[in-house]
């Protein structure tokens, strides 16, 4: 049961456009959200995470958008450059965790960024 | 500051066999969770230990175990192996009480044939 969903397996962007990630979930209970970037051979990189109390947060060229009624955040990368290209994953945790465990983490969606 | 260790890197192993993982964390980090990431099923928790105890458990049969020792670097073993095992297996430290941000090691490609 994949609570965790990202439904686009992968995203081509040209460089300098936005890329748009995006992540839905389907546990209500859920209340913090992060991103995080995957290059091959390596361990998945932190990037960018929001609180439900929050809907938007901002690092740089990275935003996260979460819309709670419907259950949905994204990852916006503006502009796009060839070294975000990478594999992303959205991650959920909820009030039961303590420190990083039980995170329940999408499918991941695949970047290509064109130069 | 050196971040999270896992060996080995790679390892092919035998069905019905059985294999131990390591991890060590970020130091000073007392928290450690284990995942497995399979094509098409993303990450899936593991478990977590913190201070020589496990914390927490995900959806996994008996046969995936683990622990962590007093400086907070922490073993997986999986027995009777299967092909099914076949994985990346990610090990994840984090600090006590932080937001549960990650922080992820290289990993351990386990191949089972």
């Amino acid at each position: 049961d994949q609570q965790v969903k990202q439904n686009s397996p992968s995203l081509s962007v040209q460089e300098g456009r936005i890329s748009i990630l995006n992540c839905d979930y389907t546990n209500s209970m859920f209340d913090y959200f992060l991103w995080y970037k995957k290059y091959p051979a390596e361990g998945p990189t932190f990037l960018i995470s929001i609180s439900s109390i929050k809907d938007k947060n901002e690092d740089g060229r990275f935003t996260v958008f979460l819309n709670k009624s419907a259950k949905h955040l994204s990852l916006h990368i503006v502009p796009s450059q060839p070294g975000d290209s990478a594999v992303y994953f959205c991650a959920a945790s909820g009030p039961w965790a303590t420190g990083a465990n039980n995170l329940f983490f999408g499918t991941g969606t695949r970047l290509t960024v064109i130069p | 500051k050196a971040g999270v260790t896992q060996t080995p890197r790679y390892l092919i192993k035998t069905r019905g066999q059985q294999v131990t993982l390591s991890c060590s964390p970020i130091s000073g980090h007392r928290s450690v969770s284990w995942y497995q990431q399979t094509p098409g099923q993303g990450l899936q928790f593991l478990f977590e230990y913190f201070s020589e105890t496990q914390r927490n458990k995900g959806n996994f049969p008996g046969r995936f175990s683990g622990r962590q020792f007093s400086n907070s670097r922490s073993e997986m073993n999986v027995s009777t192996l299967e092909l099914g095992d076949s994985a990346l297996y990610l090990c994840a430290s984090s600090f006590q009480g932080a937001a549960p941000e990650a922080f992820f090691g290289q990993g351990t490609r386990l191949t089972v044939v």
